[in-house]
Parts: structure tokens; sequence; C-alpha cells
């Protein structure tokens, strides 16, 4: 697609379940981030990955967020045993390149979560 | 670290007029980018424009134009002749280009309302 792709753009889930939040880059853009927004917040930095290095995790905010991405491309966030305070919008971020460069990051339009 | 402060909260701009949004940061990294993304009510982050540390001139994109002091540290976005669509929140944000870190760091952002 031309954009950064997200999915589910809503997703209501019960305190206690898992979920798993989904971001399709713009083909050929190598690094991919991922945010969280919190209701009237600013945006959060959650992970980062860089092509075939290891990713950039020191943003995650407990260990029952995990995240991965596959072949270079796709990446899911998967949040285990969600909390209230999990509720947030998921942003997804990629752009060509990183090393070195200011290159262009574009975001996607979010995975809006609430956990009740 | 990386710090990005956003001082206004909210703003407030007749229609048609220009406005300037306030942004200062703060690095140790001799290299970096500066960002300034617009977020509407659908929660979409809309890139507006990109300076590099070591541009020799201060980036314009349209409407927009990014006045970058270095010495100042700071790199306030200023929006001329406002449109009622450009009420939105704007965040500024900045990534190293030479340290380890490549995440975005966003400030608190602005509310701007532009009134008709």
């Amino acid at each position: 697609g031309a954009g950064v792709s997200q999915s589910p753009s809503n997703k209501v889930t019960e305190k206690g379940k898992d979920v798993e939040l989904r971001c399709d880059p713009i083909s050929g853009h190598t690094a991919l981030y991922w945010y969280r927004q919190s209701l009237g917040q600013g945006l959060e930095f959650l992970i980062y990955f860089q092509g075939n290095s290891a990713p950039d995790k020191s943003g995650l905010p407990s260990d029952r967020f995990s995240a991965e991405r596959t072949g270079g491309s796709v990446s899911t966030l998967t949040i285990q045993r969600t909390q209230q305070e999990d509720s947030a919008v998921y942003l997804c971020a990629s752009s060509v390149t990183d090393r070195y460069s200011g290159n262009t990051i574009y975001f996607g339009e979010g995975s809006w979560l609430t956990v009740v | 670290a990386q710090k990005i402060t956003q001082t206004q909260p909210g703003m407030f701009v007749q229609e048609k007029e220009a406005v300037t949004l306030d942004c200062t940061y703060d690095t140790s990294d001799p290299s970096y980018g500066l960002f300034w993304y617009k977020q509407p009510s659908s929660g979409e982050m809309i890139f507006l424009i990109y300076q590099g540390s070591y541009d020799q001139q201060n980036a314009t994109e349209g409407r927009y134009s990014l006045n970058f002091q270095k010495a100042r540290k700071s790199a306030n976005l200023v929006i001329s002749a406002s449109q009622l669509g450009d009420s939105a929140m704007y965040f500024c944000a900045m990534k190293s280009l030479s340290g380890s870190a490549r995440q975005l760091t966003f400030g608190s952002g602005t509310q701007l309302t532009v009134l008709p």
C-alpha cells in the first residue's frame, strides 16, 4: 500500500486477555517503530526495528509487551494479560533507513485499544 | 538523553494570520534531525517538515517553515495564512543521527485552534 497500514483500527478487549496489533510498513522501509499514545498525551516510544539488527526494546513498559518483525517487513506488537492502563492508541511508523539519516518517518493511523 | 519542550499547551490564531509554535530541545548529540508532525482529531500523525542540524538554511514546505536557531536550541514552526483545517495538535520531535538512540523523541504537543 501507499502508507503504513495498521490493524485492527479499533480493539476492545477484556482485562487479562492477550491482544495482537499488526503493522505493515511502507514497502522498502527498513526501519520500523512502535509508539503508544494515551488519551491527551504525547507519544511514548516502545520499540524499534532496523533491518536485521537486534531491536531496541528499551521503551517497552513491562514484560507483558513484546514485538516481532518477520521477514524484515510486517511487525506484530503483542500485549499479554492486558490491563486497563494499556488502553491507548498504538502507532506504528516506518522510514526508508535509519542509519545516520534524517529520513522522514511516516506513521500509520494507529490501533485504538480499549481494555475493559 | 534527548528532550523536547513545547511550552504552549494551546494556541489560538485567527484565520489567514500567521502563527508560531514554539519548540526547544536538548541533546548532546552533534548531529540530529528535528521534525514537526500534525495530529488532527482523527488521530493520524502527519509529517509536516524536517530540519537537519547541519542544514544551512531553514526548512520550508508550502505554508510551513521551521525557524531553526541552533545556538538557542529552538526549532519553532511557523504556519502562514492559517486555515480552519490547520486546527490540530502539533508535535515537535527529534532524532539523533549520530548516537545509539534511533527513536524519535516527542514533545508534549501544542493544540492549535484556528478561529473563523
